[in-house]
């Protein structure tokens, strides 16, 4: 299974709707990623967890906020958000994430998020 | 910063070789990768080159660099309709994150 499967695959939510997106993955992998990106933009790391630990937030704002309930799991909570919110979300893993090695980043196919 | 750029488009015939370019900043980046986005979906990679190398080959898929002018070029042999996608060229930059540039959007032609 070298799969990332999240869900929903789309999403449309109210500035004062609390949702969340999901992102799974069973390879075995110990470093997870979500990435926010815009329409015709690269994508845009937004947190690293590593080993189930967050280890990056690229001064994300706090209207997002990631949870890693175990190794294989991956949740965005979404809360208050801004109509300029509206963007594929991705979500990636990796084996660990902690060294420059050739670490294939698998992607998820996204939730596809409209904020009104 | 680093920064990493791609020209925004290419149109090829269906057959034909297709080239897209990439120029980056960041010297010290040890892999530089290629990644391959259809639409509706998520980043696929295709294939990566260690920075000590001149080319990389992999079937239809062969990856030149050159590291001195800081240029990674993709090039696409016997182009078909399914190679329509958005590619991007990444470079890893000194804490180990993926800096993307903005993306080729690659049109093959009948």
């Amino acid at each position: 299974d070298t799969e990332v499967t999240q869900t929903p695959k789309h999403l449309v939510m109210g500035m004062t709707n609390k949702k969340s997106l999901k992102c799974e993955q069973h390879m075995g992998h110990r470093a997870m990623y979500w990435y926010k990106q815009k329409a015709k933009k690269p994508p845009e790391l937004m947190f690293v967890y590593s080993y189930e630990k967050l280890s990056i937030n690229e001064s994300v704002p706090s209207r997002f906020s990631p949870e890693c309930p175990n190794s294989s799991l991956l949740n965005l909570h979404l809360h208050a958000l801004q109509p300029e919110d509206s963007a594929l979300y991705l979500c990636a893993s990796s084996q660990d994430g902690t060294a420059a090695t050739n670490e294939k980043l698998f992607f998820g196919s996204g939730t596809q998020l409209s904020v009104l | 910063g680093e920064d990493v750029e791609q020209s925004l488009f290419l149109s090829v015939r269906e057959g034909d070789s297709s080239v897209i370019n990439c120029t980056y900043t960041d010297s010290s980046s040890t892999y530089l990768y290629w990644y391959k986005q259809e639409p509706g979906a998520g980043l696929q990679l295709l294939t990566y080159i260690f920075s000590n190398m001149d080319m990389k080959q992999d079937q239809r898929l062969t990856v030149l660099l050159n590291k001195k002018d800081k240029h990674l070029s993709l090039r696409i042999a016997d182009t078909q309709t399914g190679d329509s996608a958005i590619y991007f060229c990444a470079e890893e930059d000194s804490s180990y994150k993926l800096i993307f540039g903005s993306g080729t959007r690659l049109l093959v032609r009948p």
